[in-house]
């Protein structure tokens, strides 16, 4: 079964400081999907980023990458340049199955984010 | 796009009652998804739509609980004969091949959510 690790409950940054936090996921399949979301107070889920399994480069997106190392399964986000309004859950999800069809997320517990001026 | 809609944001119910939960996909997103999310944790997932048809259903999702998709727009969702362990958040998202991913991913967009509380 797959599986998403996020050892971090909470995570403390000074603004405009980078922060990394950590994903560790567990699959059998050979092809796969990794997010990562935002959940502010407000509640709605936000796509951040995605790296696919077979993709060579780390992906980027804006201020935030995706610190990929296959062979130790994880999929750390690294957020640059910290603001204020990066104060939030952030979740790390892989898709359940792969190839075409629905993409149905297995999510983990989430790191809450603090972003101190 | 005017982002995923959900109604009512709170609910407050006593044990026993049943409630119903509304969600607006973005228009012309044909696949909506529910999921619950209880606290201190990440969502999990416990319905799939693709246009009206409920193509998986979690085994979380009891027989107290169903979901529907009528003409493929909105969805609601409904709990009879609530318990006091299914207070959590009842989270809507869609998306659609036009936010496709490499390799068959999607880009899923999520409602803010509605906040369940069984007394």
């Amino acid at each position: 079964a797959q599986k998403i690790t996020q050892t971090q409950p909470g995570m403390f940054v000074q603004e405009k400081e980078a922060v990394t936090l950590d994903c560790t996921y567990d699959t059998s399949d050979q092809s796969y999907g990794l997010f990562w979301y935002k959940q502010p107070s407000s509640g709605e889920m936000i796509f951040l980023i995605y790296q696919g399994s077979y993709d060579e480069q780390n992906a980027t997106e804006g201020r935030y990458s995706l610190n990929f190392q296959k062979a130790r399964k994880s999929a750390n986000l690294v957020i640059s340049a910290s603001q204020l309004g990066d104060s939030a859950m952030y979740f790390c999800a892989m898709r359940e199955g792969f190839g075409g069809g629905y993409n149905k997320l297995i999510f983990g517990a989430g790191t809450r984010l603090a972003v101190h001026p | 796009d005017t982002g995923v809609s959900q109604d009512p944001r709170h609910k407050i119910t006593k044990r026993g009652q049943n409630v119903t939960f509304r969600c607006d996909p973005i228009s012309e997103h044909n696949r909506l998804y529910w999921y619950r999310q209880t606290l201190g944790q990440g969502p999990e997932f416990l319905t799939y739509f693709q246009n009206e048809a409920q193509l998986e259903k979690s085994r979380l999702l009891s027989d107290r609980f169903s979901a529907e998709r009528p003409k493929g727009s909105f969805s609601t969702l409904e709990i009879q004969r609530t318990e006091q362990g299914d207070s959590a958040m009842y989270l809507c998202a869609s998306s659609s091949r036009r936010d496709t991913l490499p390799r068959y991913n999607e880009k899923l967009f999520f409602g803010s959510g509605t906040q369940l509380s069984v007394l």
